[in-house]
């Protein structure tokens, strides 16, 4: 069964650097079936694709947010992270990290992080 | 704002059958297959239909999807009330190449 759970800072303040893991287990990060990705819902929102990152390191991200977001991959601690930075009030949200399947859809998730931005 | 549309609320009472609409563009939708997830109150989504009319395993033959040109339906036969959810459409899309989401249509069982 696999597991993913995601870390994160909870609070912070604008103008600083977002950074979060996600730990993966019941599996190998190490497979062309999928990649591993970031999606995002602010309070009471809709879901946002942040990025996705393959097992290489090979990365796609939304073009909204391509110039503040960085995805990075250990597949031997079996964790992929996130960074985004210069955050603002607007980034205050519930990070889910998640499996994406090469049939493009997420079929298994984290439970969410939630990161608030305020001063 | 989402890139694809969706009523914000749907209802029902226990038996009946409820459709949920989602609607898109050529880029999306049109060209590409249609997902749906459910959200549980407090939970992550999870996948509900995957490429157009597809049900993961353990997701009952109540759910069933269909697709016609930019747009897409979710009905739900039979409701329950453990089908109180948000419910998301979701596609590839050709110019975001990625993932896009519906606004989500918040379904209550009366």
């Amino acid at each position: 069964q696999w597991l993913l759970q995601e870390s994160g800072p909870g609070l912070m303040k604008p103008s600083e650097t977002l950074s979060l893991t996600c730990s993966v287990s019941g599996g190998s990060l190490r497979s062309d079936s999928y990649y591993w990705g970031w999606v995002r819902q602010p309070p009471g929102k809709s879901l946002e694709w942040i990025a996705s990152i393959t097992y290489s390191g090979t990365t796609f991200y939304n073009p909204s947010l391509r110039n503040r977001v960085t995805l990075s991959i250990e597949t031997s601690r079996k964790q992929f992270s996130l960074r985004l930075g210069s955050v603002t009030a607007a980034d205050t949200a519930l990070y889910f990290c998640a499996r994406y399947h090469v049939d493009f859809f997420f079929d298994y998730w984290g439970q969410g992080s939630l990161v608030t931005i305020s001063s | 704002q989402s890139v694809l549309t969706q009523p914000p609320s749907a209802s029902g009472t226990p038996g009946q059958r409820v459709v949920i609409s989602c609607s898109g563009s050529n880029s999306n939708i049109g060209s590409n297959f249609i997902f749906w997830y459910q959200q549980l109150p407090g939970a992550a989504p999870k996948p509900l239909i995957q490429m157009n009319n597809r049900r993961p395993s353990g997701v009952p033959d109540r759910f069933s999807a269909s697709k016609s040109g930019t747009s897409t339906s979710l009905a739900i036969d039979g409701l329950r009330s453990e089908d109180e959810a948000d419910y998301y459409c979701a596609s590839w899309d050709d110019r975001v190449k990625g993932p896009v989401f519906g606004a989500g249509t918040k379904l209550t069982v009366l």
